[in-house]
């Protein structure tokens, strides 16, 4: 099974703020990686699929980088509906996995 | 549009088993598969597993082997999923979700998901 992590486990930061959020695999998943939002009390929403491609309706603040290992999400300019959680899942191998989460909150 | 709509809120005790539907609109359901997510109070999002709308095959992730069967209906389009034995640590909120239709594919992401159904054990 690939293990994601995710870092930092939480990130304060302010609206109109920068904000980088990290995931690593324990093997390579190429650039079959995923980022989620997820809002309390809503489903999860994919903001970016394959690495780097925005979803649907997902606003060009949103960006993905990264392949092999190592990957990163960035959020450009903090919404104040940006405060959420987020994880990364890989889709390079089965059993789908997801990373612990990275929880972002108004600083 | 694609729409998964899930039953409604369960309590139940430790023991039992507990079936959550999930009813799929807007699309082909034999031509996709549904993937099945939870997230337990303060915890991440943990996949269950995957059953094929399309030839019935299911994967399930090791930890719920055993305990978790998933079935679909394909004159009703909807998916089932039933948690046998349950204990507290079962307490989350259940998703599915929209996958490919064959086991092992690669890059098929969530972009579809049910509006989640709460499974609270407690005695």
């Amino acid at each position: 099974e690939i293990l994601l992590t995710q870092s930092p486990a939480t990130l304060s930061l302010s609206p109109g703020e920068r904000a980088t959020l990290s995931c690593r695999a324990s093997q390579t998943v190429s650039t079959y990686l995923a980022w989620y939002q997820h809002r309390p009390g809503q489903a999860p929403r994919l903001l970016i699929y394959s690495a780097s491609n925005r979803a649907t309706g997902i606003p060009a603040r949103f960006s993905g980088s990264g392949s092999g290992t190592d990957f990163t999400l960035t959020i450009s300019s903090l919404e104040p509906e940006d405060f959420a959680v987020y994880y990364c899942q890989q889709r390079f191998d089965w059993p789908v996995t997801f990373g612990p989460g990275t929880k972002l909150d108004i600083k | 549009q694609v729409q998964l709509v899930q039953s409604g809120a369960e309590v139940k005790k430790p023991g039992a088993s507990v079936r959550v539907s999930c009813k799929a609109s807007g699309y082909t359901f034999t031509n996709y598969g549904i993937s099945w997510v939870r997230q337990a109070p303060g915890q991440g999002l943990e996949w269950l597993g995957w059953i094929s709308a399309y030839n019935g095959h299911t994967y399930y992730a090791q930890k719920f082997q055993g305990r978790v069967t998933m079935t679909t209906d394909t004159s009703t389009s909807t998916a089932y999923m039933e948690v046998t034995s349950l204990i507290s640590d079962d307490t989350a909120v259940y998703y599915c979700a929209r996958d490919d239709a064959l086991v092992g594919t690669r890059g098929f992401y969530f972009d579809d998901w049910g509006q989640g159904t709460l499974v609270t054990v407690s005695s």
